[in-house]
C-alpha cells in the first residue's frame, strides 16, 4: 500500500515570494490534514478536510494561507506572500475516516524562507 | 493552539534501559495517541488508548491513561539504540488531532 505522498521535499525562496505544497494522501482516505512543524515543535494543525470539505482552518493564518482539495484526494497549500517565520516542515497526513482513528503522514516539505 | 504537552523535553539513557515520557492535556478527550518522529522524517504512530481505558501495551511499549489527571504515560522498556527520536502524544476531542512539543530521546549503545 503506498503511504502519502508529498512534494517538493525540499523548497528554498526569497521572502515574500509564493510557494505550493502538494499531497496525495493514501487511497481511499477521507480526511486530510496539513500540519506546520517548526524546528524543534510539535506539529501544530493548519487546516483539516474531510473529503473536499473543510472541517478545521481555525489556525491557518488566512491573509497568506490557502488550501484546497477540490476532487476529495490530493490537495495543495499555498502560501502567499511567504513570511521569513514561516520557514518549516511541513506535514501532511491522511486517516480513514477522521474519527480519531491513528494519522499516517508523509515526510515532510521542508520550506526554507530567506 | 497545542493540546498535549510532553516531560521531559528531553531523556539520555543508556541501551536497555526503560524510558519512561509523560503527558498532559487540558480538555476532554476521546482517545489519546503517541508518535515517533526520526529526525528529518514524517511522524509514525505507535499506538492509541480510548478515554475508557487506563492501559494498553504493545510490544515493548505501555502507555497508561489518567483522565481523571488528565495525563499519560509511554514507557519504552529494554530501549535500544533505533528509539533514538522525538516521542509526541497527540489528543483528539472532535476529529482533530492536536500535538504536544515532544520528548526527544537518545539512546546511546
Amino acid at each position: 500500500e503506498a503511504g502519502v505522498a508529498q512534494s517538493p521535499r525540499y523548497k528554498i525562496i526569497e521572502k515574500r515570494q509564493s510557494v505550493a505544497f502538494w499531497c496525495n494522501p493514501i487511497s481511499g482516505h477521507a480526511t486530510l490534514y496539513w500540519y506546520q512543524q517548526i524546528l524543534g515543535q510539535g506539529p501544530k494543525l493548519l487546516i483539516q478536510f474531510q473529503n473536499n470539505g473543510v472541517v478545521d482552518d481555525s489556525q491557518l493564518p488566512k491573509d497568506r494561507f490557502s488550501a484546497e482539495r477540490l476532487k476529495g484526494v490530493d490537495s495543495t497549500l499555498k502560501i502567499q506572500p511567504a513570511k521569513l517565520e514561516d520557514s518549516a516542515v511541513y506535514l501532511c497526513a491522511s486517516s480513514l475516516t477522521g474519527t480519531e482513528e491513528k494519522l499516517f503522514f508523509g515526510s515532510g516539505t521542508q520550506l526554507s524562507v530567506l | 493552539s497545542q493540546q498535549g504537552e510532553e516531560d521531559p523535553q528531553a531523556l539520555s539513557i543508556q541501551e536497555g534501559e526503560n524510558a519512561t515520557m509523560n503527558c498532559s492535556y487540558k480538555t476532554s478527550i476521546n482517545n489519546l495517541q503517541w508518535y515517533r518522529q526520526n529526525s528529518g522524517r514524517g511522524l509514525v504512530h505507535l499506538i492509541l488508548i480510548r478515554s475508557n481505558e487506563r492501559e494498553k501495551h504493545s510490544g515493548r511499549l505501555r502507555v497508561t491513561l489518567d483522565t481523571s489527571k488528565k495525563s499519560s504515560s509511554l514507557l519504552i522498556t529494554a530501549s535500544r539504540a533505533a528509539d533514538t527520536a522525538s516521542y509526541f502524544c497527540a489528543t483528539g476531542s472532535s476529529g482533530d488531532m492536536r500535538f504536544g512539543a515532544g520528548t526527544r530521546l537518545t539512546v546511546k549503545p
